[in-house]
């Protein structure tokens, strides 16, 4: 079974960090490009960045540039979004996302609070 | 970047009725034009890509069409499990944009 589960979600403070990791199973996420995409509580969908298949290159929304790092491990079958300089407009459901494939995890909550 | 402006926000309708969800691109998106439908709680689900095209498993009740600007989502006949919010997706160009999303309650 195709499949994608993110984890790394969890309460942080204003100005933090977190690292989310999304792990793929059921194909061989190397193939493809892959995204995150956040959803704010009670709000709609938001494209956050993208990685082409071997990660030599990437796009970020202007809200998170220079702040969010996205990055592949091909090896490992895993896809990460390092989020620092953390804001509490970050507060979201963060899936990971196979557009091609139109696979999606479950998501991961974080909530910048203090 | 390219803005999409979907409309209405949210409906009411009966189940039986025909919806029409429509969204509209800021500049010229060709076809590269999705929609996704979700459920509370859950991650969101392609209904149609390419602007017309309907995704493998999906219900012969939805279809899309359009180009260029202007898109339409149409649910032929509503069925119970079709109450939930959908969203367009425009893939054209970086940063993608999604629509502000449809909500469609019963009635």
């Amino acid at each position: 079974e195709v499949q994608l589960v993110e984890s790394g979600g969890g309460l942080v403070q204003p100005g933090g960090s977190l690292r989310l990791s999304c792990a793929a199973s059921g194909f061989t996420l190397s193939s493809y490009w892959m995204h995150w995409v956040r959803q704010a509580p009670g709000k709609g969908l938001v494209w956050v960045s993208r990685i082409d298949s071997d990660g030599s290159d990437t796009s970020y929304a202007d809200s998170v540039k220079g702040r969010f790092t996205i990055s592949r491990d091909n090896v490992k079958n895993t896809l990460h979004l390092q989020m620092n300089s953390l804001r509490a407009e970050d507060t979201a459901v963060y899936y990971c996302w196979g557009y091609h494939m139109d696979v999606w995890g479950k998501g991961t909550t974080v909530t910048v609070s203090s | 970047d390219i803005q999409m402006t979907q409309s209405p926000s949210s409906l009411s309708a009966s189940v039986g009725d025909r919806v029409t969800i429509t969204c509209r691109a800021s500049q010229g998106i060709r076809n590269d034009l999705a929609w996704y439908q979700q459920k509370p709680g859950k991650a969101p689900k392609r209904l149609i890509y390419a602007a017309s095209n309907l995704q493998s498993g999906v219900p012969p009740r939805f279809s899309g069409s359009g180009s260029g600007t202007e898109f339409i989502l149409t649910i032929s006949t509503l069925q119970p499990e079709d109450f939930a919010t959908y969203y367009c997706l425009q893939h054209n160009s970086y940063p993608l944009t999604f629509g502000g999303g449809t909500k469609v309650e019963i009635k």
